[in-house]
């Protein structure tokens, strides 16, 4: 099973600062996921990379997966409090072709305002 | 709403008693997902179901766990006898298809679940 790690665990700022969250692995990732969770909601999916050097940009978030494919980063800039949550990554189970997925521990952000 | 169903929302349980959780997937969808949520754990895939057919259930505890997806109707899925260590955050996702080639799934808001 491919672990993920995901650091920092906990993440807490004030509103305008900007921050990177990093998600890494021992293993290639065939695709990566990144995914957003409020309190008391399921995981949002905001972004899929699957090209080894690939940088995806979605407003304020910014989304690198790194060219041997084993980590990836989520950067905010000007953090708001409604970018509060659990940010989580995610890959596809080895040998799966379906949705099952392996997540990490997930990064908690509490940005301030 | 078109989004993946999920009720109750919250349950409360006394050990011993069953637990059935339903998920009504995205229209459209008919691939559904079941994943636990515990504090200290994250979140884990338990079973992956088609109509009338479970794909994998390689996360399901080997006792007191099972789930469906019938033909007509949501997808449940049951805990008998529930224990303390149950207590914890049920999500269904749901997909299209089987296979989206990077397994993008859209997930319900859970259901919450509280053995006392």
């Amino acid at each position: 099973t491919q672990l993920l790690e995901q650091s920092p665990q906990f993440l807490s700022i004030q509103e305008g600062e900007n921050l990177t969250v990093y998600c890494n692995s021992s293993s290639v990732f065939s695709s990566l996921q990144w995914y957003r969770q409020e309190p008391g909601e399921g995981p949002v999916l905001l972004v899929t990379v699957v090209t080894g050097g690939e940088v995806k940009k979605l407003k304020r978030l910014t989304f690198q997966f790194g060219d041997a494919r084993k980590d990836s980063s989520l950067h905010i800039t000007a953090a708001q409090p409604g970018d509060t949550g659990l940010y989580l990554c995610a890959t596809r189970a080895g040998g799966t072709s379906y949705g099952k997925l392996t997540f990490g521990q997930g990064t908690i952000l509490t940005v301030h305002p | 709403n078109a989004g993946v169903m999920q009720n109750p929302r919250h349950l409360v349980r006394r050990r011993g008693q069953e637990a059935r959780l339903r998920c009504s997937p995205m229209k459209g969808h008919s691939h559904v997902y079941w994943y636990r949520q515990l504090p200290e754990e994250g979140l884990k895939f338990m079973v992956y179901l088609q109509k009338e057919n479970i794909i994998d259930e390689s996360g399901m505890p080997k006792e007191r766990f099972s789930a469906e997806f019938p033909k007509e109707g949501p997808s449940i899925l049951r805990i008998q006898q529930v224990v303390r260590g149950d207590s914890a955050a049920y999500f269904c996702a749901s997909s299209p298809r089987r296979d989206r080639g990077t397994g993008e799934l859209f997930f319900g808001e859970g259901s919450r679940l509280t053995v006392l």
